[in-house]
């Protein structure tokens, strides 16, 4: 059975730093046909593709967040991690990872999300 | 970035009806289309990849069509565990883009 499983903080304050942990099971960071990908829907808003990272480790991030953001994994722990920094109210919502299937090119298996929320 | 639209922001219907939610991207996105559902409180759910083909496990009621910049996404009779919110996405550009959503809601 495959499983993504989000951990992160609850509450942050603006300017800090968040970082978001996927654990996953069931599939290979390592294989081909396999990546992952961090989504976020703030409150009551659509969903907003983050950040995106292939079994061969390239990278690739949304635009208009790519100089506050970082996605890295370790095959070993079958984790991938999300890090954004300076982070402010905006930044609240459920964050998901998400595995994206080379063949129908989706995401056909999410986390159930984890809730973060920025406040001073 | 791709800009993907959908029509209508909700819609409310009951049980039995057909329901039609509409997907319009902002440039030519050829058949890289795919559809979610998404409940509160829950992962969502893929539904279909390529315009119009089911993820394994969904009822065939789901069906979606469409090709360039126009798709659609319909529910042949919508049932009790339909209620929920639809997105479509588009898988052209690696910088992957969401519709805004359409909650469909209980007449």
């Amino acid at each position: 059975q495959v499983t993504l499983t989000e951990s992160g903080p609850v509450l942050l304050k603006p300017t800090e730093t968040l970082t978001v942990t996927c654990t996953v099971s069931g599939f290979s960071l390592s294989d081909s046909r396999m990546g992952v990908s961090w989504i976020r829907q703030p409150p009551g808003k659509a969903l907003e593709w983050l950040a995106h990272i292939f079994s061969n480790d390239a990278k690739f991030y949304r635009k208009s967040l790519k100089s506050r953001l970082t996605i890295s994994r370790d095959t070993s722990k079958s984790q991938v991690v999300l890090t954004m920094t300076n982070v402010d109210p905006v930044d609240t919502a459920t964050y998901y990872c998400a595995r994206h299937e080379g063949m129908t090119g989706g995401f056909d298996i999410w986390g159930q999300g984890t809730l973060v929320s920025v406040s001073s | 970035d791709i800009q993907m639209t959908q029509s209508p922001s909700s819609l409310s219907a009951s049980v039995g009806d057909r329901v039609t939610i509409t997907c319009r991207s902002d440039q030519d996105i050829r058949t890289f289309l795919n559809w979610y559902q998404h409940k509160p409180g829950k992962a969502p759910r893929f539904l279909i990849y390529g315009a119009s083909t089911l993820q394994s496990g969904v009822p065939s009621r789901f069906s979606g069509s469409g090709s360039g910049t126009d798709f659609t996404l319909t529910i042949s009779s919508l049932q009790r565990e339909d209620f929920a919110t639809y997105y479509c996405q588009q898988a052209y550009s690696t910088s992957w883009t969401f519709g805004q959503g359409t909650n469909v809601d209980i007449k």
